[in-house]
């Protein structure tokens, strides 16, 4: 079946820090693959996807690339921001045939406290 | 409203005890999902609607657990006998067409069995 590994947490850095928060994923054919992040109190929110082998998604100064030869899409910031803090979750999509509509498949999740 | 609406945000039940858990989708949305968190966990999907029917609930653990959504809008998830190992976050999410990229998560219900 389709799974998703993140790499363990928590993960806790100093402003200005860079940041990876590695995920790996196994799934038959080609997924789409997501990073939801969780602020305190709130719901999940997408973060940036990627559809595609070598898609690379971005948004607010986070990226992760789609590399499908070592199966993975790790999450990426320069230089992290204490607003930062949160919970990331690397997510797919299988893509295989007209069942999948949205069912995601998520990884258990990495906390990042960022320090002033 | 503008989001996901889901209530109540946290119910304590004892064990035994039968629940129910709203969800109010954003309007128009014709998409809605249902996972479950534990504590530490990433969300599982129990169940998924298009409008009123019920096309996937492979992820209901037991049958004591049971989701409707008879109008196409609103949905309720139950649980019928509460167990400790339901205590979780229940998550609802909506979207227009059953893509992840436009997915709208609810804040959760926060399930303690005790």
């Amino acid at each position: 079946g389709n799974s998703v590994t993140q790499m363990e947490g928590p993960v806790t850095l100093s402003e200005e820090a860079f940041l990876t928060i590695n995920c790996t994923y196994t799934a038959t054919g080609y997924p789409s693959l997501f990073w939801y992040v969780q602020y305190p109190g709130e719901g999940l929110q997408l973060l940036l996807k990627a559809t595609k082998a070598d898609d690379k998604g971005s948004n607010k100064g986070f990226e992760a690339t789609y590399r499908k030869e070592t199966t993975s899409f790790h999450l990426e910031k320069g230089s992290v921001q204490v607003s930062d803090s949160a919970v990331y979750f690397c997510a797919l999509r299988a893509n295989a045939g007209g069942t999948s509509y949205g069912k995601l498949t998520f990884g258990q999740g990495t906390i990042l406290t960022v320090h002033p | 409203g503008a989001g996901v609406s889901q209530s109540p945000r946290y119910k304590v039940a004892k064990r035994g005890q039968d629940v129910a858990l709203r969800c109010d989708p954003i309007s128009g949305h014709v998409s809605l999902f249902w996972y479950q968190q534990a504590l530490g966990q990433g969300p599982e999907f129990l169940t998924y609607f298009q409008n009123e029917a019920q096309l996937d609930k492979s992820g209901l653990p037991s049958d004591r657990f049971f989701a409707e959504r008879p109008e196409g809008s609103v949905s309720t998830l139950k649980i019928q006998r509460t167990q400790q190992e339901d205590s979780a976050v229940y998550l609802c999410a909506s979207s227009l067409a059953g893509q992840p990229a436009g997915y709208t998560f609810g804040s959760g219900t926060r399930l303690t069995v005790v």
